[in-house]
């Protein structure tokens, strides 16, 4: 299996701040036939589901506000969040699915400073 | 705007069988795999597996020889089934829509069904 592990597991950020989240794959996601990464990022807030933000590593879902970015290649990624806003306190996951079975990174909890 | 819901018994005893079903509304139903993945209290995703319009299914090798997922393309529903429950399987289960053909990301997710084992 891939296993995803991110960094740090909880992060403080004071509103308007950047938050940084960090993801490494314990192998390589780029697929190299169609230089894609297999790398997707979500949101969870307390009782809900998953929300996709980022998929194939940078490109983000319509409807995600443009503060939310995601980069890297390989087997190290980042979702940054440009301007932290209230409502995006929320546990992130990374997700892979380069192999037949898709693996998550352990969550990082987001809060405001 | 594709919406998925879900249901199935939320309390098991230990040895029993755990049954879901997700209901898709809106969109392809044949277009695209459908995947059942799980959230034990307090902690991460786990991926079940993933189940093709066509029947063909792709199981986590460490829940493989318990799971058994199905379609029915007539009624837009695919399910799951876990036997042999325990402790362990007590979680949140999620059904959700793959988001792309290439890719198994998950762009819609149903409601999720809290599953408790306990004797």
């Amino acid at each position: 299996d891939i296993v995803m592990t991110q960094s740090p597991d909880s992060l403080a950020v004071s509103l308007g701040e950047r938050a940084t989240i960090n993801c490494k794959s314990s192998q390589s996601v780029l697929y190299s036939s169609n230089n894609k990464n297999y790398l997707a990022w979500y949101q969870q807030k307390p009782g809900q589901p998953p929300k996709l933000l980022i998929y194939w590593a940078s490109t983000r879902k319509s409807g995600v506000p443009d503060r939310f970015n995601g980069s890297g290649s390989g087997t190290d990624f980042t979702l940054t969040i440009s301007s932290l806003q209230a409502e995006d306190v929320a546990v992130y996951y990374c997700q892979q699915y380069f192999s037949t079975l898709d693996t998550f990174g352990q969550g990082t909890k987001l809060e405001i400073k | 705007q594709v919406q998925l819901q879900q249901w199935g018994a939320g309390l098991l005893k230990p040895s029993e069988t755990l049954s879901l079903t997700c209901a898709v509304y809106g969109g392809s139903f044949s277009d695209y795999s459908w995947s059942w993945i799980r959230q034990p209290p307090g902690k991460g995703l786990e991926s079940i597996g993933e189940i093709h319009h066509s029947g063909s299914t792709t199981y986590n090798p460490s829940l493989k020889s318990r799971v058994t997922m199905s379609v029915d393309t007539s009624k837009n529903q695919f399910s799951l089934k876990l036997t042999a429950v325990t402790a362990a399987d007590t979680a949140v289960y999620y059904c959700a829509k793959e988001a792309d053909p290439d890719g198994s990301f998950f762009d819609y997710w149903g409601q999720g069904t809290l599953v408790t084992v306990s004797s």
